[in-house]
């Protein structure tokens, strides 16, 4: 079982909306827990990163909030655009130099 | 800086070929990373370097696939024989510290297809 899993798998909204992407995780604590956006035909980019004792990080229209009671992250998207049409990966670093990656969400925005 | 650059960007082959990818990390990272990426799977590391030492090659999926890097400027990540199994898009990630500590850029990949 993958310890780092993402829901929905997609996501398809219309621009202007609002949308919440999670991630949760099965092994607490961890060292940072980081949202990656892929763009197709790219590398990932980094979007936010959090450490365990952080509730929320922001980085322009979208907040990353992490509840360690329920071992889950979410990416809040805010007044979506056509270019937040991507994959989003959460990747969890537990501590151990190697990143834990989830399979992400594929989220597309329509006009 | 340009960034990580990896080429080729698209490489078709025939099962049982060699195919060899190639990376330029950004100047001054000393950690180099390889992935592999498939719908399935999702992202996944192959094998880091630190100062082109190989520190953890515990991804690579088995002995046909072998990773170089013989400066500080240079990787590759040769696939030989090539296998049908292993089309995927393969990333290339540099940073200035460990995976975890600090962020890691990414090129845009090689997306493999093996006939």
């Amino acid at each position: 079982k993958n310890q780092v899993e993402q829901s929905p798998q997609s996501l398809i909204i219309l621009e202007g909306k609002n949308c919440t992407l999670q991630c949760n995780y099965t092994v607490s604590p961890f060292s940072n827990l980081r949202w990656y956006k892929q763009d197709t035909g790219r590398g990932p980019v980094s979007l936010t990163i959090m450490t365990f004792s952080e509730n929320t990080k922001s980085n322009g229209r979208y907040t990353a909030t992490l509840d360690a009671d329920t071992k889950q992250s979410s990416l809040h998207i805010t007044a979506s655009q056509l270019s937040d049409s991507a994959s989003y990966i959460c990747v969890v670093n537990f501590g151990n130099e190697k990143l834990t990656f989830g399979t992400g969400t594929r989220l597309t925005i329509i006009p | 800086d340009a960034g990580v650059i990896q080429s080729p960007r698209h490489e078709v082959t025939e099962m049982g070929q060699e195919v060899t990818l190639r990376c330029k990390p950004i100047s001054g990272h000393d950690y180099l990373f390889w992935y592999r990426q498939t719908m399935m799977r999702g992202l996944e590391l192959l094998i880091y370097f630190n100062n082109n030492v190989p520190i953890d090659d515990s991804g690579m999926p088995e002995d046909r696939f072998s990773a170089k890097m013989p400066n500080a400027s240079f990787s590759t990540l040769k696939i030989q024989p090539s296998e049908p199994r292993d089309s995927a898009v393969y990333f290339c990630a540099s940073s200035s510290r460990g995976q975890g500590d600090t962020e890691a850029f990414f090129g845009q990949g090689t997306r493999l297809t093996v006939v």
